[in-house]
């Protein structure tokens, strides 16, 4: 049972494009939406997260969209560019014990 | 220093080798995770230690053990694995197990089962 759907599998956009990845959940006991990205040959590192208090985060060009209502949450890449390609995971937790369940994860590619 | 580091890089095993893989963190964090991460998927979560205990295993096989000798250390001992167990086994830690604690992550142990 996959409790976070993440859409597209995969992105080619241009340099200075806007990448939008978007994560549906299931789970209304979720409360903790962290993004991660990975490079090829590293683990993952945390991007940027979101609670469900708040509708949009923004952190230079990474923002999170967040909707509670519809349960999905997005992630916009703006003014993207050839160092930002790396695959995506949106991740999801609830309260006790830290554990992420992740979408699918969305490979990214900007070509210059 | 956010730097978790894990040795080997790269391991190559026989199905009736015994092996085992290191993680080590110095951040401080008292709680260490093992996922295992197969080609173009997300990670899945094998093992949750906190403060030196094993709070999470996902049903695991009984041919991973994990151990945990100290806070800034994690082992994955490996015996008798299967071809399909090859993947990427990364190791993470977080300051505790509260949802909002940053998980690290390592670069991983790519491991082939031969």
């Amino acid at each position: 049972q996959q409790q976070v759907k993440q859409s597209p599998q995969s992105l080619i956009v241009q340099k200075g494009g806007i990448s939008i990845i978007n994560c549906a959940y299931e789970n209304t006991a979720f409360d903790y939406f962290p993004w991660y990205q990975q490079f090829p040959g590293k683990g993952p590192a945390l991007l940027i997260a979101i609670r469900p208090d708040v509708s949009e985060k923004k952190e230079g060009r990474f923002t999170i969209s967040f909707n509670k209502s519809a349960k999905q949450f997005s992630l916009h890449i703006m003014d993207s560019q050839p160092g930002d390609s790396a695959t995506y995971f949106c991740a999801a937790s609830k309260a006790a014990g830290n554990k992420l369940t992740f979408g699918g994860g969305t490979r990214v590619l900007v070509k210059p | 220093d956010t730097e978790v580091t894990q040795t080997p890089k790269h391991l190559v095993m026989g199905m009736t080798n015994k092996k085992s893989l290191k993680c080590e963190q110095h951040m401080g964090h008292r709680a260490m995770y093992w996922y295992k991460q197969k080609a173009k998927k997300p990670p899945e979560l094998m093992f949750v230690y906190s403060y030196e205990k094993l709070s999470i295993n996902e049903s695991v096989p009984s041919r991973f053990s994990p151990e945990c000798p100290n806070s800034s250390l994690l082992n994955l001992h490996l015996h008798a694995l299967q071809p399909e167990d090859s993947a990427l086994y990364l190791c993470a830690s977080s300051q505790a197990v509260a949802r909002t604690d940053t998980q690290y992550f390592g670069p991983g142990t790519r491991l082939t089962v031969l």
